[in-house]
């Protein structure tokens, strides 16, 4: 079965500092996967998507996530995080062709002036 | 396009009464999705539909539980009777084909 696991609950950075948050996915085929970002009080929005191609995808807000098929990962990466980058972020895996997602656990991202 | 639509936005209703969220997907997307998310459980799919047909409902939690959607453009979650655990921020989404999915912003259930 497809499952996708971030292994950071909770990860403080300080403003300006590099980031990356980490995904794991277990999935046979070539899988599409997501990143979802939600601010307090919001919904989820898509920061970038990968379903072929380069496996450097650029997304919003200045976010890019490399797919390696060789470790099953899709960390996302931010050069320098923004104090307004403090939320929760979602790894996602689109489950065979049934168009549901799987989500990882989420990774909240607190940012330190 | 507004984005997926959902209403109300906040909802605060005593234990045993019927509860009704609301959504609107975006015109043309063919995929229709209902999630609950609460600290504890984290996002849960609870049912989606795929052209107006419930495809998979096996997250939904119980028989109070009931969705539809009477058409491409409208769709409804029930609890009934709501009970204080039901108490959480319930998702609509939505897709073309299975691409990416968007988002409404949600609806803030508060069962007293």
């Amino acid at each position: 079965a497809q499952s996708v696991t971030q292994p950071d609950i909770h990860i403080t950075v300080s403003e300006g500092a590099s980031l990356e948050l980490r995904c794991n996915y277990s999935y046979g085929a070539t899988p599409y996967l997501f990143w979802y970002v939600q601010s307090p009080g919001q919904g989820l929005q898509l920061l970038l998507k990968y379903f072929s191609g380069d496996t450097l995808v650029q997304g919003i807000k200045g976010f890019e996530a490399e797919f390696k098929r060789s470790q099953s990962s899709f960390n996302l990466r931010k050069p320098s995080v923004h104090w307004s980058d403090a939320a929760e972020y979602f790894c996602a895996v689109v489950s065979g062709n049934t168009g549901k997602l799987i989500f990882g656990q989420g990774t909240t991202l607190q940012v330190k002036p | 396009d507004a984005g997926v639509i959902q209403s109300p936005r906040h909802e605060v209703t005593e234990m045993g009464q019927e509860v009704t969220l609301r959504c609107k997907p975006i015109s043309g997307h063919d995929y229709l999705f209902w999630y609950r998310q609460t600290m504890m459980r984290g996002l849960e799919l609870l049912i989606y539909f795929n052209n107006n047909v419930p495809i998979d409902d096996s997250g939904m939690p119980e028989d109070r539980f009931s969705a539809k959607m009477p058409n491409a453009s409208f769709s409804t979650l029930k609890i009934q009777p709501s009970e204080p655990r039901d108490s959480a921020v319930y998702f609509c989404a939505s897709s073309f084909n299975t691409g990416e999915q968007f988002f409404g912003p949600g609806t803030r259930l508060t069962v007293l």
